[in-house]
């Protein structure tokens, strides 16, 4: 079975520094889709990025970058510029590529802090 | 587009009773699903739909039942609550698979 492990449960980073929040996950496909979701305080869930196991290239958007490493399945998430706004609960998620359902595997979260 | 609402947004239940979670889409995604979430273990699959008049189970199917009789609605039964049963019930859809869901809000059920 699939699993996604955030192995950081909570960060902090100051205002317009650079963070990182790891991901890895376990898998034996070779295709699969790969996702950040962000959950302030609203408790809204929120994209931010998703990433397609079979492009090369890491996907990016705006401020938010990924690192996708396949053979290490590992899928870290960088935040550049940090903002106030950026506080909130960030869940990795996986989804298979084949199949008929549509179900995303999560991790069980990192909470990260911008201080001002 | 309202996108994906969820009611209530927060309920009170004694163990035993039934309640129905629903949730609406406006954009026509044929998949929806449920999820639940609770402490230090991110979101889990209940339920899902892949469209209307076809559902299946998640994870933790048990002790919940749905439906899906229009492209729309999607609800979700509680049919006997349990404590274990409290926790923050999500909504989604999406329009295929591996694409971006969009959420509902969230709907908060305290089972005592």
């Amino acid at each position: 079975a699939q699993t996604v492990t955030q192995s950081q449960p909570e960060m902090s980073v100051q205002e317009a520094e650079t963070v990182t929040l790891s991901c890895t996950y376990d898998t034996s496909e070779s295709n699969y889709y790969l996702f950040w979701y962000k959950q302030p305080p609203s408790r809204q869930m929120i994209l931010v990025i998703r990433q397609e196991a079979y492009k090369q290239q890491n996907a990016t958007e705006n401020r938010f970058s990924v690192n996708f490493q396949k053979a290490a399945k590992s899928f870290s998430l960088k935040i550049s510029d940090s903002q106030l706004g950026d506080t909130a609960m960030y869940f990795c998620a996986f989804m298979n590529y084949g199949g008929a359902t549509n179900k995303l595997i999560f991790g069980t979260g990192t909470l990260l802090a911008v201080q001002p | 587009n309202a996108g994906v609402t969820q009611t209530p947004k927060f309920q009170v239940l004694k163990t035993g009773q039934s309640m129905t979670l629903q949730c609406a889409q406006d954009m026509n995604h044929e998949y929806m699903s449920w999820y639940r979430q609770d402490p230090g273990m991110g979101l889990r699959l209940i339920h899902y739909s892949v469209g209307a008049g076809i559902t299946d189970q998640g994870e933790v199917p048990n002790g919940y039942n749905v439906s899906r009789s229009t492209t729309e609605d999607f609800p979700l039964r509680l049919l006997s609550a349990a404590p274990s049963q409290t926790s923050v019930y999500f909504c989604a859809s999406t329009l295929n698979r591996g694409e971006t869901q969009y959420f509902g809000p969230g709907t908060r059920l305290l089972v005592l």
